[in-house]
């Protein structure tokens, strides 16, 4: 089974402080990507990667940045932290076959509070 | 845009009653790949079904879903419903011109009642 590991797992951030959320892959996927979840929402793509050192802005990708330095790891970067990126986020891979994604495999999430 | 619509908000059934979660897509490209995700409590969403066939059935785990471009709806059907089966569902669609974006609904969530 394809593993997809974040970390921390949940995280408390104060305003504007800098928040790093991590993700790592072993399943030797070329797509990985970033999810928040809310409530009424779903889940909202921010950012996603299909190669090392290259991202794309997913629909949602204010206030985030993101960071793909090799094959397995993808960073998501909260520069300023703010109230309404209170949230949980998911990070996910895939291979993308006959061009299209079959099957996106998640991580745990992290569970993010920003007081 | 691509979008995905589903069954707004909360389904609540009897155990043993048949489930039907609705989802309808759009997209301008004729060739799409539809998904359903389960999420249970304190989980992260996995893959339930996937189709990309017109008209033809897929199933897994006693679900059972019928891609339909026509009405361009992809709905979630199980024939008895069990209280295990109390999640949140998630509709998604991608196609291959979309750079292997995966589009998800808004989500419905299931309760399954005694």
């Amino acid at each position: 089974e394809a593993a997809v590991t974040q970390s921390p797992r949940s995280k408390v951030a104060v305003t504007g402080g800098k928040v790093t959320l991590s993700c790592h892959q072993t399943n030797n996927h070329d797509y990985m990507y970033w999810y928040r979840q809310d409530t009424g929402h779903g889940l909202r793509l921010i950012h996603y990667s299909y190669v090392a050192d290259s991202t794309e802005k997913g629909d949602i990708p204010d206030g985030y940045k993101a960071s793909r330095p090799s094959q397995e790891n993808f960073s998501l970067i909260l520069e300023l932290a703010s109230l309404s990126q209170t949230a949980v986020y998911f990070c996910a891979s895939s291979d993308a076959g006959q061009g299209a994604v079959e099957r996106l495999f998640f991580g745990h999430g992290t569970k993010l509070s920003v007081l | 845009g691509d979008s995905v619509t589903q069954t707004e908000g909360l389904v609540t059934l009897t155990e043993g009653l048949p489930v039907m979660l609705n989802c309808t897509y759009q997209t301008i490209y004729s060739n799409p790949f539809l998904f359903w995700y389960v999420q249970h409590l304190n989980e992260s969403p996995r893959l339930l079904l996937k189709s990309f066939t017109d008209n033809k059935r897929t199933e897994h785990q006693g679900f059972h879903a019928t891609l339909h471009k026509s009405s361009s709806s992809f709905h979630l059907q199980k024939s008895s419903a069990q209280l295990s089966d109390s999640a949140l569902y998630y509709c998604a669609l991608s196609d291959r011109y979309n750079q292997g974006k995966l589009i998800f609904g808004q989500g419905t969530k299931l309760s399954i009642k005694p």
